[in-house]
């Protein structure tokens, strides 16, 4: 089975840190996301990545950045962190063409900014 | 840009009851991919049944199963006797075929399973 790591379960940052998420697939995939959850609102796509140093920005974008400079590796970057962006942060990969095209999903960073 | 609904963001039954999740969605493409995740309090997103636009066919995974409406773009999901590990987040979703694949989510819906 193809596995997701995120790197933390929970983080808890301050206001203006720059904060790191890791996610590591196992499985060569070429396709990797971060969503993020929040009540009511579902999942958002915040930036996507098709290759290793290739990134596109989703629907949510403004306040994250991405690097993939390794394919099983695809980190989310908070510049600055802020309250707002208080969430649970949802790492995914995916293997286009097969014809049994699924997301695998890690099992989500908790993330609070005070 | 495609858009997913789901307008029951709470639903409680009865243990071996059966539940319907509605779904609607948005798109002017003719062919495309639909998906019901599941999220238990574990946070694990679990891929419960996969749709193929291009088949007619209701897809199937042992208790659950969809009614896939192409022309009404309706995607709902029943669950057939219902189990308490049933509970969790439910999430319907869909994907382009092609170009940029990425998932859309809809807002989930909460189905609490009660003994």
């Amino acid at each position: 089975d193809v596995k997701v790591t995120q790197s933390s379960r929970y983080l808890v940052k301050r206001t203006g840190e720059k904060v790191f998420l890791e996610c590591v697939q196992d499985m060569d995939h070429e396709n990797m996301f971060w969503y993020r959850q929040d009540p009511g609102l579902g999942l958002r796509l915040i930036y996507f990545s098709y290759d290793v140093k290739m990134k596109e920005k989703g629907d949510i974008p403004e306040g994250y950045s991405v690097s993939r400079e390794k394919k099983e590796r695809f980190s989310l970057i908070l510049e600055s962190a802020s309250t707002n962006q208080t969430s649970m942060y949802l790492c995914a990969s995916f293997a286009p063409g097969q014809g049994n095209e699924k997301l695998f999903f890690g099992s989500g960073t908790q993330l609070s900014v005070l | 840009a495609q858009t997913v609904t789901q307008s029951q963001p709470e639903m409680s039954v009865q243990e071996a009851e059966t539940v319907t999740l509605s779904c609607t969605y948005d798109t002017s493409e003719n062919n495309y991919y639909l998906f019901w995740y599941k999220q238990p309090p574990s946070r694990q997103m679990i891929l419960v049944i996969r749709q193929e636009a291009y088949k007619q066919q209701n897809a199937t995974e042992n208790r659950f199963s969809v009614n896939f409406q192409k022309a009404a773009k309706s995607f709902s999901l029943k669950i057939s006797d219902s189990q308490l590990g049933d509970t969790a987040m439910y999430f319907c979703a869909f994907m382009k075929p092609w170009g940029a694949q990425k998932l859309v989510f809809g807002q989930g819906t909460r189905l609490t399973i009660n003994p």
